[in-house]
């Protein structure tokens, strides 16, 4: 079944780096942009990033932009997001989602994995 | 950036309710509108997406409807497995945005 699964959350320490992974399966990874949201403890969802579904394109909210990196390996149906320079503000659960359309296209996340939490303090 | 607000932040309902909830976004986004369900603990659920296209398996009880920039989700009649949080996401321009969310719950 189409199932995304993140992993490499943890309790890392303020200007430290992370990187996360989400490995899907169950669908053609090729097809499909993918997205990376956040959900800080008590708040609501923040939309973090975002890619094309060949890679050739990236998007990224302004509270992350620079810091954050969103990538993809197509040969392994993986997504990444690389953290840099962690702050306490970035502890959250992350979600990594696929969108409903395909190729260039978005119009919402229609799978969900089950999130990886990230927790920065000394 | 667009902003998307959302109201009410909570609503209290009873099982069988009509509940309303209100998007707007803060130029207009093309329909591109999705609207999802998010359980406590869980991961969101996508129920509507272009503003009134309901996602499969979602129950027809749920409604999307709007245009332009004012847009609603409407649950006709409520029902236990409903007692959730509602948040909105416009996906026409990046970066994306969510409304702050909607809590719905017992009455």
């Amino acid at each position: 079944q189409v199932q995304l699964v993140e992993s490499g959350g943890g309790v890392v320490q303020p200007g430290r780096s992370l990187r996360l992974s989400c490995a899907v399966s169950g669908f053609t990874f090729t097809k499909y942009g993918m997205h990376w949201v956040r959900q800080a403890p008590g708040k609501g969802l923040e939309w973090v990033a975002a890619i094309w579904h060949d890679g050739s394109q990236t998007f990224y909210a302004e509270s992350v932009e620079g810091r954050f990196t969103i990538s993809r390996d197509n040969s392994k149906n993986s997504l990444y997001l690389q953290i840099n320079s962690l702050r306490a503000e970035d502890t959250a659960v992350y979600y990594c989602a696929r969108d409903l359309g395909t190729l260039f296209y978005f119009y919402g996340m229609d799978v969900w994995g089950q999130g990886t939490t990230v927790i920065v303090s000394s | 950036d667009i902003q998307m607000t959302q109201s009410p932040s909570s609503v209290s309902a009873s099982v069988g309710d009509r509940v309303t909830i209100s998007c707007r976004a803060s130029q207009g986004i093309n329909n591109r509108l999705a609207w999802y369900q998010q359980m406590p603990g869980k991961g969101p659920k996508l129920l509507i997406y272009t503003a009134t296209s309901l996602h499969s398996g979602v129950p027809s009880r749920f409604r999307g409807s709007g245009s332009g920039t004012n847009f609603t989700l409407t649950i006709t009649s409520l029902q236990p497995e409903d007692f959730a949080t509602y948040y909105c996401q416009q996906a026409n321009t990046f970066p994306n945005t969510f409304g702050g969310g909607t809590r719905v719950d017992v009455k």
